[in-house]
Parts: structure tokens; C-alpha cells; sequence
């Protein structure tokens, strides 16, 4: 079954607008982190956000924040404010004790920014 | 501070030759990890080093595939023979912990190596 979950192969957000890239998981570990990453055109994997699976608040970093509804298994990433350099791949990722230290990796999501 | 750094940055070979990617880790990063992106698909761990001994290799695709990490700092990971299959992206990632006080520490990727085998 797959561990990580993004529905959205890609998105269009306007310029300045808020955009929100979905992501679900499927873990019975109560012991779990949430992450996402971008990925510019350039390659790189840049690590964005962090979510653990005890905290009680959402995470947020600037202008990314992290939906965490644990009940629903989703860790939505909200990006306000768009900027043409948050075009890129958005990777929702996910790593657990149990089965050790290896990311479990959704599909991407594709965003583009409309200027 | 210099950041995960993958050689070579693309690499294009024909089925049956080898091939070695390497993978400089952050300085002073004991977990090493090598992950591979095949075109369309989600990025799929491969195996982990914690400093020079594979701690968990259950994601490596089958016998042609060999990594290594001798003395615990750069790492490298072996193709021989490639086959057509084995085109992608693959990405190396390091970090210092893993999982201490009830959070994980994220892992740093490198910019990947682009292989396509013709």
C-alpha cells in the first residue's frame, strides 16, 4: 500500500495567492514525521517543513505552514503569498521508528506561480 | 557549510557498462542515505549507512547494485551491469541523528545524479 499519498500532479496558483498542496499517509506507528520538500528546476531537494506526529501545534516557516489533521492522515502544505520562485516539485515525505530511518516519498505535485 | 554533494551530475551509458556514483555527505553527518527516482514514479529509499556499515540496504533493486562507504565519509554506489531500468535520478541524502526526543531530524539531499542507460 502506499505510504505517502498526493493526489495533485499539478497545480496553478496566481501570483500572491495562497495555494494548498495535499498529501495523506497511511501509517499504524504512533512514532512518525512529516516532512516536504521542494525541488526547483535546478535538481536539488530543499527541505521545507516538519511536522512530528506528537506535536500539538501545526508547523509552520515563513510562509509555509503544515495542516497536520492527524485523525484524517493528512499534512497539507499551505504556501501564502506565492511567489514566481515557488514554481517547482513539492514532495510530501514521511519516515517512521518502526521501519527505521528511509523517507517514504509521495509522487510530487507539480506547482506553477501565474504572474 | 557545505551542503550534500552527488558526482557525476548526469551520466549516460549503454546497457551492460558500469557505472559509480558518488555521494560527498555533510561534514560530520554519520547516516548516509541513497534514494532513486525513476521517471513518473515516487522516490524510493535504497539503503542507509550509519557511518561505514549498512544499517538497512532492503530497497536496493537486486545483486547489480553495490554501495559502499569506506571510512565512513563519501559513499559510492555501483551499477554493474546497467540495464535499462535503472535510469532515473538517484539521490543521496545525509544527517547527524535520526530520531531523538520524540522528533526526527530531517536528511539534507544532494542535487542527484541523472543516470539514463541506452
Amino acid at each position: 500500500a502506499q505510504k505517502i499519498t498526493q493526489t495533485q500532479p499539478g497545480m496553478f496558483v496566481q501570483e500572491k495567492e495562497a495555494v494548498t498542496l495535499d498529501c495523506t499517509y497511511d501509517t499504524s506507528d504512533p512514532s512518525y514525521g512529516l516532512f516536504w520538500y521542494k525541488q526547483p528546476s535546478s535538481g536539488e531537494m530543499i527541505f521545507l517543513i516538519y511536522q512530528g506526529s506528537y506535536d500539538q501545534q501545526n508547523a509552520t516557516e515563513g510562509r509555509y505552514s503544515l495542516n497536520f489533521q492527524k485523525a484524517r492522515k493528512s499534512a497539507n502544505l499551505v504556501i501564502s503569498a506565492s511567489q514566481l520562485g515557488d514554481s517547482a516539485m513539492y514532495f510530501c515525505a514521511m519516515r517512521e521508528v518502526l521501519t527505521g530511518n528511509q523517507f517514504y516519498f509521495g509522487t510530487g505535485t507539480s506547482l506553477t506561480v501565474i504572474p | 557549510e557545505a551542503g550534500v554533494t552527488q558526482f557525476p551530475s548526469h551520466s549516460v551509458i549503454e546497457k551492460g557498462q558500469t557505472v559509480t556514483l558518488r555521494c560527498d555527505p555533510i561534514s560530520g553527518h554519520d547516516n548516509l542515505y541513497w534514494y532513486r527516482r525513476v521517471m513518473g514514479k515516487e522516490i524510493k529509499f535504497l539503503l542507509h549507512f550509519v557511518k561505514e556499515s549498512k544499517q538497512d540496504e532492503s530497497g536496493m533493486p537486486n545483486n547489480r547494485f553495490l554501495a559502499e562507504r569506506t571510512g565512513g565519509t563519501y559513499s559510492t554506489l555501483k551499477v554493474q551491469p546497467a540495464e535499462l531500468e535503472d535510469s532515473g535520478v538517484y539521490f543521496c541524502a545525509s544527517s547527524q541523528e535520526s530520531w531523538a526526543a520524540n522528533s526526527w531530524e530531517t536528511q539534507y539531499f544532494g542535487p542527484g545524479t541523472r543516470l539514463l542507460v541506452l
